[in-house]
């Protein structure tokens, strides 16, 4: 059974470059037809997708981010990362990692989530 | 922005049926693409609770059940429980903006 695990910084300036890291374990992020990404969800409010990278590379983002956003896949580590540019105070929020998997087309496992403040 | 609207609250007393729904456009449920629901309980990650409108994951009790019509989905909670208080969301794919969720739901249990 597929595990996510996000790492990263809790803390990000406002201006700079948010890097967040999704470990992934009982499985090989490049052997399986899933689609990797990342969601958010802002203190209070509800759920954001960010964009999904398929396990041959491909990318795909929201419109509203697909300028800051981008995600990439480490086969060496079975890791795949999450970089949002020039955020804000709106950038504030659990990040999740996920898979959408082929057999139902859902976001079907999350990892457990990380926040991220975007502060002076 | 949510482009799928959900009511912001729906309550009811153990052992009733509350529904909720889930209201999209001609891009997105109208076009044909299934929905999803989710469950978040407080303080965690949501979990997949309906796919392709009314599949239930392997654990799900048959007391949650989906369906879709048109460009509208809907949730069904039968025999509500207390540990059935949490979020629920629904998702779909758009044409346009891709993945999509509904605003969320918070369902009270009397």
């Amino acid at each position: 059974q597929l595990q996510l695990q996000e790492s990263g910084p809790g803390l990000v300036k406002p201006s700079e470059t948010l890097s967040l890291t999704c470990t992934v374990s009982g499985g090989s992020i490049s052997s399986s037809s899933y689609y990797w990404g990342w969601i958010r969800q802002p203190p209070g409010k509800g759920l954001e997708w960010i964009g999904s990278i398929y396990y041959s590379g491909s990318t795909y983002y929201n419109p509203s981010l697909k300028s800051r956003v981008t995600i990439s896949v480490d086969t060496s580590k079975n890791q795949f990362s999450l970089k949002l540019s020039s955020v804000t105070a709106a950038d504030t929020a659990v990040y999740y990692c996920d898979v959408v998997s082929p057999e139902n087309g859902a976001f079907d496992i999350w990892g457990q989530g990380t926040m991220v403040t975007v502060s002076s | 922005q949510s482009v799928l609207t959900q009511p912001p609250s729906v309550s009811g007393a153990p052992g009733q049926r509350v529904t909720i729904s889930c209201t999209g456009s001609s891009s997105n449920i109208g076009a044909g693409y299934d929905v999803h629901w989710y469950q978040q309980l407080p303080g965690t990650a949501p979990k997949l609770l309906i796919y392709g409108n009314s599949n239930r994951p392997s654990g799900v009790p048959d007391r949650f059940s989906g369906s879709k019509s048109g460009t509208s989905a809907s949730l069904a909670i039968t025999g509500l429980q207390a540990e059935d208080e949490a979020d629920y969301y629904c998702q779909s794919y758009d044409s346009s903006l891709g993945y999509v969720f509904g605003t969320g739901t918070k369902v009270t249990v009397l």
